[in-house]
């Protein structure tokens, strides 16, 4: 299957910095890119969907302004986490979906676990 | 509201037996019902996916059936391997084709 990679795969930071963590498709171009979060014993949540270059449209109570999605190009989307507190500590799922935008065509990352301090 | 429920309790078999994991939902009509194998620290990986007019889907040593009138899905591993030990997450995807993921059992197969 088509490989899609996270950078980096853990962040320890300081509460009040700022974090970025990149998602990349490597083999194929993913027109629609999704952030999810999971914390430990709970189901994956989404957090956003971003499409290539437009603005990204996010969940119910995730704050757009504290969690920065670009998707800039067909193989790259960032989630910049602002401001991290340590209520923010969790571990972060980007996925990618191909061109042919079946449900079947939807690959995970190997994800980013963020521990803010 | 949308609810997906799995097992929270996890499932031990011995090796050889065949593992089954249910995945019940209420409040949703999915078109696809997909299973996935997350190991820990670690993004879920695609097993299968089971359409909504579809009963069963076999791949290799997994089975997967789909009960649209229960709202249910079960997920068979047969002759079970240690290897096998993992999260197992049940998905519901709609016409949005986002899955909506439920919290997953875990499986541990002893040798």
């Amino acid at each position: 299957g088509a490989v899609v990679s996270q950078h980096p795969s853990r962040v320890i930071c300081k509460s009040g910095t700022s974090v970025k963590i990149e998602c990349r498709s490597l083999d194929f171009q993913a027109t629609t890119m999704f952030w999810y979060r999971q914390f430990p014993k709970q189901s994956l949540m989404l957090m956003a969907t971003s499409n290539e270059g437009s603005k990204a449209t996010y969940e119910q109570g995730v704050e757009k302004d504290k969690f920065l999605i670009n998707h800039a190009s067909l193989t790259l989307s960032t989630l910049t986490v602002t401001s991290a507190h340590p209520e923010d500590s969790s571990f972060y799922i980007c996925s990618a979906r191909g061109l042919s935008g079946g449900a079947s065509e939807q690959f995970f990352g190997p994800g980013t676990r963020l521990t803010v301090l | 509201s949308q609810k997906i429920e799995q097992n929270s309790e996890a499932l031990n078999i011995q090796e050889g037996k065949t593992a089954t994991l249910t995945c019940n939902y209420t409040n949703y009509s999915p078109a696809y019902l997909q299973w996935y194998r997350q190991d820990p620290g670690r993004g879920p990986v695609f097993l299968l996916l089971i359409r909504e007019n579809e009963k069963e889907k076999r791949k290799e040593r997994l089975k997967v059936t789909f009960d649209t009138t229960l709202k249910q899905s079960l997920f068979h591993i047969t002759a079970s391997q240690p290897a096998d030990s993992a999260t197992y997450l049940c998905a519901l995807v709609g016409g949005s084709y986002i899955p909506t993921f439920g919290r997953g059992t875990s499986l541990i197969v002893h040798p």
